[in-house]
């Protein structure tokens, strides 16, 4: 199947603190892994991508983590903001010709101050 | 460089009309990308077309259509409306199929009543 899920629809933190937004999928033919940030009235923005045979891949405050074993997903976010509050979609890229990215349902994190 | 252009921002249609959605990617992207998002369902994939071919399809009823002209612009039309195909839609565009990071518009509004 194709399903990219997400574990909790919102994530509440604290300023400052680190967060970490899960997700697992279903299809291990996918090439690539991409999480993206939709503000609210905004469409979705690219944040960070892996590859499939990578484990971890670190950005600018952010980190994704790969578990192909499982079938799991991670991004953390350092120091989180309150600029981070949106919501975060999962995505993955089938390999092959088609290469469609196939969006989950999404995470809401709500960060205080 | 301009971004994702949608038209129109907001739409109100009767159940049984058609509509026609308007999206202008960002120069030099030949690859556009339909999804409609809605609060329950997330961001469902509705096809995405490349040098003016469709290339890929998600699971939609035949109602739902599109095409691409040759400066890359494209439309999509949803054809005897139900009150269902209320969402946001959004229209997203990548250089070339396989890169992970599609630029997404800002979307329509469809309210079907």
């Amino acid at each position: 199947g194709e399903s990219v899920g997400l574990h909790l629809p919102t994530l509440s933190v604290q300023e400052g603190d680190n967060s970490i937004i899960n997700c697992a999928y279903s299809n291990s033919a996918s090439d690539y892994f991409i999480w993206y940030k939709q503000e609210s009235g905004k469409g979705p923005q690219f944040i960070i991508d892996i590859r499939s045979n990578m484990d971890k891949r670190q950005g600018q405050r952010v980190t994704v983590l790969l578990n192909k074993t499982v079938k799991h997903l991670s991004l953390q976010i350092a120091a989180t903001q309150p600029g981070d509050s949106a919501v975060y979609f999962c995505a993955e890229m089938e390999g092959g010709g088609f290469q469609k990215l196939v969006f989950g349902t999404g995470t809401r994190l709500l960060v205080s101050p | 460089k301009a971004g994702v252009t949608q038209t129109p921002r907001y739409l109100i249609k009767t159940r049984g009309q058609q509509v026609t959605l308007s999206c202008s990617p960002i120069s030099g992207h030949r690859s556009v990308s339909w999804y409609q998002q809605t609060p329950g369902q997330g961001l469902q994939f509705l096809f995405e077309y490349f040098s003016e071919t469709q290339r890929n399809k998600g699971n939609f009823p035949g109602r739902f259509s599109g095409r691409q002209f040759s400066n890359s612009r494209s439309e999509m039309n949803v054809s005897t409306l139900e009150l269902g195909d209320s969402a946001l839609y959004l229209c997203a565009s990548r250089i070339n199929l396989g890169n992970t990071e599609a630029f997404f518009g800002q979307g329509t509004r469809l309210t079907v009543v």
